[in-house]
């Protein structure tokens, strides 16, 4: 059965990098041409959709965080990772990874990592 | 897309009926999902399609409309059931979601 986890520093400083991780096991990301997708939900707030990127490498990011923001496959196809850089305040949430129920982008979102807290503070 | 979601939270007792709406900016067919969050958890999904229960969710959860206007129904509200209910389009990236819909006892 597909999971999800996510991964990564708990605390970054203001103007730095927030690097995290998405483990995939029960799935190849290489072979299931799926979309993998982040998300993220600052304290007591909402959910926002970050970006995708599908399993040949094709990205698509939101454009109120696209300046910032890349999503990348690891190598060994058996995770991907987000990157969003000059972080402040603001960055500061839970962030999930999720995949949808099929392969194809009108989908809803079947499969979420148990989401990571990132807090930006110095 | 903007989804307006209403009432932004809301009373209730076990055994009532509950109704959320939830309302497209533009029309977005029946690429609408509905999710359930508890604290500290991840989003679950409950209804996709605009309608289509997904498996292992309970029957009393329904999902309702298409274009703009949209609703979840709770056919008789359980204990499990108190929790955070939000809409998202799929219909057009960025994907988005509703402001949430928090259920609390009455």
């Amino acid at each position: 059965q597909l999971q999800l986890q996510e991964s990564g520093p708990g605390l970054v400083k203001p103007s730095e990098t927030l690097s995290l991780t998405c483990s995939v096991s029960g799935a190849s990301i290489s072979s299931s041409n799926d979309y993998w997708h982040w998300f993220r939900q600052p304290p007591g707030k909402g959910l926002e959709w970050i970006g995708y990127i599908h399993y040949s490498g094709t990205t698509y990011y939101n454009p109120s965080l696209k300046s910032r923001v890349t999503i990348s496959v690891d190598t060994s196809k058996i995770q991907f990772s987000l990157k969003l850089n000059s972080v402040t305040a603001a960055d500061t949430a839970v962030y999930y990874c999720a995949r949808p129920r099929s392969n194809n982008l009108h989908e809803a979102f079947d499969i979420w990592g148990r989401g990571t807290m990132v807090t930006v503070s110095s | 897309i903007q989804l307006t979601q209403s009432p932004s939270s809301l009373s209730a007792s076990v055994g009532d009926r509950v109704t959320i709406t939830c309302r497209a900016s533009q029309g977005i067919s029946n690429y609408l999902a509905w999710y359930q969050q508890k604290p500290g958890m991840a989003p679950k999904l409950l209804i996709y399609g605009a309608s289509t229960l997904q498996s292992g969710v309970p029957s009393r959860f329904s999902g309702s409309g298409s274009g703009t206007d949209f609703a979840l129904t709770i056919s008789s509200l359980q204990p499990e059931d108190f929790a955070t209910y939000y809409c998202q389009q799929l219909n057009s990236y960025p994907l988005t979601f509703g402001g949430g819909t928090k259920v609390e006892i009455k």
